[in-house]
């Protein structure tokens, strides 16, 4: 059964503090791997996509690594700012997945930030 | 550009009550369509995905229906809602023919059920 498993489930960091946010997956085949940030109340929003020749993308202070190896994600936030405290959703997509969309989602981690 | 419009936004109903919310995507023709349900404290659960009008495919069975009567048109639909029905549900697109491609979610709709 395809599963993405992310950690911590919250976490609290000081504003200006780096932070890094990791996604384990048993997803298979593997087409490509993203992180979304999710404001509360809102919709997520992309913040990185990432295919199996792909083992790091940066999106400003969002910097997503991949292992297809281990089948590890992480998400390192550098520099945090009040306005990254969010939900943060991994999302894995199989090739030839179930239906038209074979996405895979992890339950996401709660960040918030403190000044 | 393209957009993604829900309404309404928040919703309060009783058990046994209907349901409608509805999905509308500007900029884009033959768009994939979803619908979401996310849970207090759970991930986000797929409900509903339309490759074209009137071409549903249910992921989860439930006293919940799909229709897309127009091309970027996606409504959710209940004839009678349950405690359990309670949560936040998201409609979301992406291009047709590239299902693996990022999401593009609206702004979603919190619906409470007492």
């Amino acid at each position: 059964k395809n599963q993405v498993e992310q950690s911590p489930q919250s976490l609290i960091i000081l504003e200006g503090k780096n932070c890094t946010l990791q996604c384990n997956y048993t997803v298979s085949p593997f087409s490509n791997l993203r992180w979304y940030k999710q404001d509360t109340g809102r919709g997520p929003v992309s913040l990185t996509i990432m295919t199996f020749s792909e083992n790091t993308k940066s999106n400003g202070r969002y910097t997503a690594t991949l292992d297809a190896d281990t089948k590890q994600s992480s998400l390192h936030i550098t520099a945090s700012q009040l306005s990254d405290s969010a939900s943060y959703i991994c999302v894995v997509s199989a090739l030839a997945g179930g239906g038209a969309d074979g996405l895979t989602f992890g339950k996401g981690t709660h960040l918030i930030i403190q000044p | 550009s393209q957009t993604i419009h829900q309404w309404p936004a928040t919703l309060v109903q009783p058990v046994g009550s209907p349901l409608s919310l509805e999905c509308t995507v500007e900029g884009t023709s033959n768009p994939n369509l979803y619908w979401y349900r996310q849970a207090a404290g759970r991930g986000l659960q797929l409900l509903f995905y339309s490759i074209g009008i009137d071409q549903i495919s249910s992921e989860v069975p439930q006293n919940l229906s799909a229709s897309r009567p127009q091309d970027r048109q996606f409504i959710l639909s209940s004839k009678k809602l349950l405690l359990s029905d309670s949560g936040f549900y998201l409609c979301a697109w992406n291009w047709l023919g590239r299902s693996g491609d990022t999401q593009y979610f609206g702004p979603g709709t919190r619906l409470t059920v007492l």
